[in-house]
């Protein structure tokens, strides 16, 4: 049982470039998120998902893509990257719970855009 | 979404143990209260859970006030590895965790 997973662990884009993150979880959980933790700040959420097929919006969704496919994959895209889309991100899964749920983490993507 | 309120920074000696508050005045009825902590350079991890009553775990207790207003995250002995920033996050349905600032608890040798 590997949890949450993210690829990469680190990545350095040019400003422009685009790319899309990794995660994925082999718990069964029906819902994934999302998440940037800028230097010093607390965690915001990006996106997420209740299940394959659905998706959301979090408080910073802009330049960002999701899409689920599978219940065990949450790929995250960037469009075009920004320098202020440094960051790190962490992807979260948790089995549906109506707020009674434990949320599991990813070890994070750290990603510098130039 | 109801909010809560946490302590900028907390100090503890080793092996003592720690008391982490939390309010949260405007809480439902449907509210859980969660506990996140979140390593130096590491994703969060889940803490603790309740909903009225208190709560134990290997981890740490969660004592919650009879009006629900307030909790204390307990950290029966504080150890190097406990310094972490703590979250007390208010929870119900399905939404997802939205983190505030946090507690940053530091633990002197």
């Amino acid at each position: 049982n590997a949890g949450v997973t993210q690829t990469p662990k680190f990545q350095v884009l040019k400003t422009g470039q685009s790319m899309t993150l990794q995660c994925a979880q082999d718990m069964n959980h029906e819902y994934m998120s999302w998440y940037r933790q800028d230097p010093g700040m607390g965690l915001r959420l990006i996106h997420y998902s209740v299940g394959a097929g659905i998706t959301d919006q979090g408080e910073v969704p802009n330049g960002y893509n999701v899409s689920r496919s599978t219940t065990e994959d949450f790929p995250l895209r960037l469009l075009s990257a920004a320098p202020s889309q440094t960051s790190v991100y962490f992807c979260a899964s948790n089995r549906y719970g109506q707020g009674a749920y434990e949320q599991y983490f990813g070890p994070g993507t750290r990603l510098t855009v130039t | 979404d109801a909010k809560t309120t946490q302590p900028n920074s907390m100090e503890s000696n080793e092996e003592e143990p720690v008391h982490l508050p939390c309010n949260h005045s405007t809480i439902s009825g449907t509210d859980y209260i969660h506990w996140y902590r979140q390593l130096p350079s590491q994703g969060p991890e889940y803490v603790i859970h309740g909903l009225t009553s208190n709560v134990n775990n290997r981890m740490a207790s969660l004592a919650i006030a009879e009006d629900r207003k307030s909790s204390t995250l307990i950290l029966h002995r504080a150890t190097l590895r406990d310094a972490a920033v703590y979250y007390c996050i208010l929870l119900s349905g399905n939404t997802p965790l939205v983190f505030g600032k946090g507690t940053r608890l530091s633990v002197i040798a």
